[in-house]
């Protein structure tokens, strides 16, 4: 198993351009996280899926958009990129169910610079 | 709500033992605990879960107290290895686990030779 993917690894935005950072499971997991984790400090929740088809908002969703078209993926959308996106993104997957949410898998993560 | 971990930040040298906490201002109905090495994704050590149910690490182990909402990690003949920032998880809904974790803001642990 490959486990959760990321890509890209690395990029460099200009100010106002947009872009999907790609995410992909082969675990079978319904649900699907993205974090934004600043120099630092902690992970901070942007985005999560239950399954495909449903998405929800979490602290910091503004300035991103999700799909969950399938139980693979989730890609992760940045409109207008703007230097206060600048961060390291992580994927996250894990299994829930009879009202236990197991461990969560990162992805090893995308650094995104916005200048 | 944020959980609160503490200490922020802590030295050991290889050999001592460390307890790091997290408690919550809410009733918990799991709480999960991951280390970060510098520049690398988080890693799942354990979970505790409401009732008493834990799974986890072999050298690593953990208590949940949910009358206090609190939460421990002790890391006993710490070593080199057990550097890096450990993270406290919290679900959100005491009645559900379905919840997304919020994740405290992390304790940073350093291990000397």
């Amino acid at each position: 198993n490959a486990g959760v993917t990321q890509t890209p690894k690395f990029r460099i935005l200009k100010i106002g351009q947009s872009m999907t950072l790609q995410c992909a499971q082969d675990m079978n997991h319904n649900y699907m996280y993205w974090y934004r984790q600043d120099p630092g400090m902690g992970l901070k929740l942007i985005y999560y899926s239950v399954g495909a088809g449903i998405t929800d908002k979490g602290e910091v969703p503004n300035g991103y958009n999700v799909s969950r078209s399938t139980t693979e993926d989730f890609p992760l959308r940045l409109e207008l990129a703007a230097p206060s996106q600048t961060s390291v993104y992580f994927c996250a997957s894990s299994y829930s169910g009879g009202g236990i949410t197991y461990e969560q898998y990162f992805g090893p993560g995308t650094r995104l610079t916005v200048t | 709500q944020q959980p609160v971990q503490s200490p922020q930040a802590v030295i050991l040298r290889e050999g001592e033992d460390a307890v790091i906490n997290c408690s919550s201002s809410k009733a918990l109905y799991s709480v999960h605990w991951y280390r970060q090495k510098h520049g690398e994704a988080p890693i799942f050590l354990m979970i505790l879960l409401k009732g008493g149910e834990q799974k986890g690490h072999d050298k690593i182990s953990a208590s949940f107290n949910e009358k206090k909402q609190q939460s421990s990690l002790y890391l006993t003949a710490s070593q080199l290895s057990y550097s890096g920032t450990y993270f406290c998880g919290t679900d959100g809904d005491v009645y559900s686990g379905n919840t997304p974790l919020v994740f405290g803001k992390g304790t940073r642990l350093s291990v000397i030779a």
